[in-house]
């Protein structure tokens, strides 16, 4: 079955205290990007990638970190979580770029105290 | 960048009337618009895109319209169901800056009565 999955989908942590957000395809996509969504500001974008070793900011860049190693592997890092990063988080593929059909992910909800 | 408006934030309509939510976008050189569907609780879902050499799509009960001049695009949904609620959100591409990636409106909370 063609998905986007993401680990965890549910997480509570602390300031400071590193965690790492893991999504995979399974559709041999090259694009695969990072949304955060928020209460009344919709998704924005926080970093894409078009292809394996090359990754891009997006709107909301600030406080995290994303790497492409493999091309069914995008994992978002927040280095040093802090309470504003509290979100529910979307990764999404899709086979090129952003101007095709995004799958997105079930999403992982953050909680940081 | 590109900036997408979208209104309204809230749209509640009688089962089997029509619903319509509008988008405008700052960036006249957005050439693709796709809209999302969001149920509670699940992802985004794709159900219908427009690009910008195309006036009007239609898929069944719902519809997307572009108006370039205007640089405004709208969803309608006709003979509204149950299962039409949810949170509707429209999109623009490219964000600008020569960046890859979809500019989101704030989405619509779509209700239908029952």
């Amino acid at each position: 079955e063609a998905q986007v999955t993401q680990n965890p989908r549910y997480l509570i942590t602390v300031t400071g205290k590193k965690l790492t957000v893991t999504c995979s395809q399974n559709m041999n996509h090259e694009y695969m990007s990072w949304y955060r969504q928020d209460p009344g500001l919709g998704l924005r974008q926080i970093y894409y990638s078009m292809n394996v070793e090359v990754t891009d900011k997006g709107d909301v860049p600030e406080g995290y970190k994303v790497s492409r190693k493999e091309k069914r592997n995008f994992p978002l890092i927040l280095e040093s979580p802090s309470p504003n990063q509290t979100s529910l988080y979307f990764c999404a593929s899709s086979s090129t770029t952003a101007q095709e059909t995004q799958y997105f992910g079930p999403g992982t909800r953050l909680l940081v105290l | 960048g590109e900036n997408v408006e979208q209104h309204p934030s809230t749209l509640s309509v009688q089962e089997g009337d029509s619903a319509v939510i509008k988008c405008t976008y700052s960036d006249s050189a957005s050439n693709y618009f796709p809209w999302y569907k969001q149920e509670l609780g699940k992802r985004p879902q794709l159900i219908i895109d427009i690009r910008s050499n195309v006036g009007e799509k239609k898929d069944q009960r719902i519809a997307v319209t572009l108006n370039k001049t205007a640089k405004h695009f709208s969803l309608h949904i006709t003979e509204t169901q149950p299962e039409d609620s949810a949170v509707y959100f429209c999109a623009a591409y490219p964000v600008g800056g020569g960046a890859d990636g979809l500019t989101f409106g704030k989405g619509t909370h779509l209700i239908i009565q029952p």
